[in-house]
Parts: C-alpha cells; sequence; structure tokens
C-alpha cells in the first residue's frame, strides 16, 4: 500500500525555470491537495481538487498550475521558478470531500532550491 | 485573523512525563473539525488525533489524548509518559464545516525535545 506518492524528493531549479511536481495516490481518494511549508508558517495550502476535473486555488496560488485529469495523479506546475518558491511541498490526500472528519494523508515531501 | 494559533515557540519535557500542546482557534462555524500532526526530523507529516465539534467527549488515540473547551475554543493535545520518539514538530489544524470544498488551515506548529 504505497498511499501518497510524491516525486522527486529533492529538485534545485535556476530562476525561471519550470518543472512539475507528481503526485499520486492509490487510495481512491477523492480530495488531494498541495501545500508549501516554510520555516515559521506551517503549512499553507496552493491548490486543491474535489475530484478528477475539478481543481480550485488555496491560500498562495500564485507561480502554480495544478491539473486533475484522473482521481490518482494530481500535478503541481511551476511555471516560472522564482527563488521565494524555495520551499518543501507537500501533496495530500483524503477519504472524501464530504467528510469532514477523515484525515489528510500526506506524501513524504519534495524539498525544491531556486538559486 | 489567525485561524489557528500555536504559540508556544518551543517545548522541553523529560521523558516519561506528561506535556501538553496549546492550540487555540478562530471560527464562527458551528461545524468543525480539529486535527493534530506530528512531523519528525525525517520530514513525514503523520496524524495524530481527531476532535469533532460536536463529539461530546474528549478524543483519545493511545497516548495522545485532547484537551477540547469549546467555549475557550482550545484543542490542546496530550502526551502521556513521552518517549524520545516524540521529538518532533507537532502541527494542530482545523476543517471548518462538513462541504466539499473545506480546506485544512494548519497553525504554525510547535517544536518539542524530549530529554532522557
Amino acid at each position: 500500500n504505497a498511499g501518497v506518492t510524491q516525486t522527486p524528493k529533492f529538485q534545485v531549479l535556476k530562476t525561471g525555470q519550470s518543472m512539475t511536481l507528481q503526485c499520486a495516490q492509490d487510495m481512491n481518494h477523492e480530495y488531494m491537495s498541495w501545500y508549501r511549508q516554510d520555516p515559521g508558517m506551517g503549512l499553507r495550502l496552493i491548490h486543491y481538487s474535489v475530484g478528477a476535473g475539478i481543481t480550485d486555488q488555496g491560500e498562495v496560488p500564485n507561480g502554480y498550475n495544478v491539473s486533475r485529469s484522473t482521481t490518482e495523479d494530481f500535478p503541481l506546475r511551476l511555471l516560472s521558478a522564482a527563488p521565494s518558491q524555495t520551499s518543501v511541498y507537500f501533496c495530500a490526500s483524503r477519504r472524501s470531500a464530504s467528510f469532514y472528519n477523515s484525515p489528510l494523508h500526506f506524501g513524504n515531501g519534495t524539498r525544491l532550491t531556486v538559486t | 485573523a489567525q485561524k489557528i494559533t500555536q504559540t508556544q515557540p518551543g517545548m522541553f519535557v523529560q521523558e516519561k512525563e506528561a506535556v501538553t500542546l496549546d492550540c487555540t482557534y478562530d471560527t464562527s462555524d458551528q461545524s468543525y473539525g480539529l486535527f493534530w500532526y506530528k512531523q519528525p526530523s525525517s520530514g513525514e507529516m503523520i496524524f495524530l488525533i481527531y476532535q469533532g465539534s460536536y463529539d461530546e467527549q474528549n478524543a483519545t488515540e493511545g497516548r495522545y489524548s485532547l484537551n477540547f473547551q469549546k467555549a475557550r475554543k482550545s484543542a490542546n493535545l496530550v502526551i502521556s509518559a513521552s518517549q524520545l520518539g516524540d521529538s518532533a514538530m507537532y502541527f494542530c489544524a482545523m476543517r471548518e464545516g462538513p462541504g466539499a470544498n473545506s480546506k485544512l488551515t494548519f497553525g504554525k506548529g510547535i517544536t518539542l525535545s524530549v530529554r532522557p
């Protein structure tokens, strides 16, 4: 049981480059989301999806795009990387979009450095 | 205004003692859920415990319990019989409302160090 799988684990980009962080879950979860974690800031929501074909913005969406073509996959795209996007990125999913007591299951994170 | 407030910058506890990690929240919703997560130095996020706003009893999961005081809007995590492996960062989080679009908002976290 893999759960939520994120790739890569580490990435270094130069300013202006683009890349895609991959996220896949095998739990048939409806809800998927991306967070970034910065020191002293906790986790902040970037984008989320309540099902295939449906995405919406979170608290800090600027500079990021997402799509949800399947239930399993929820990639995060950095369009033109900036040093301010240096962070640890977490993908997370939960069982049902509607049951508010279902916890988020997290991937192991991607540590991104933009130089 | 912050929705989740965790003001303790760092906590220390002696092994085998109990420790309380504070969390206060702000919401006008009647229906919400409160979660605690643990993040060890290895970086993964581990779900610990959940408390629903309508739950009459405090949640417990093994050595973890949640001291839920609804009127004061606090949801403190109590760890009994601390172990060295409890050294980690702990995050309190809240989900407001049962709707599909409701989101999980995190506090800034508290670092706990367990001394042998």
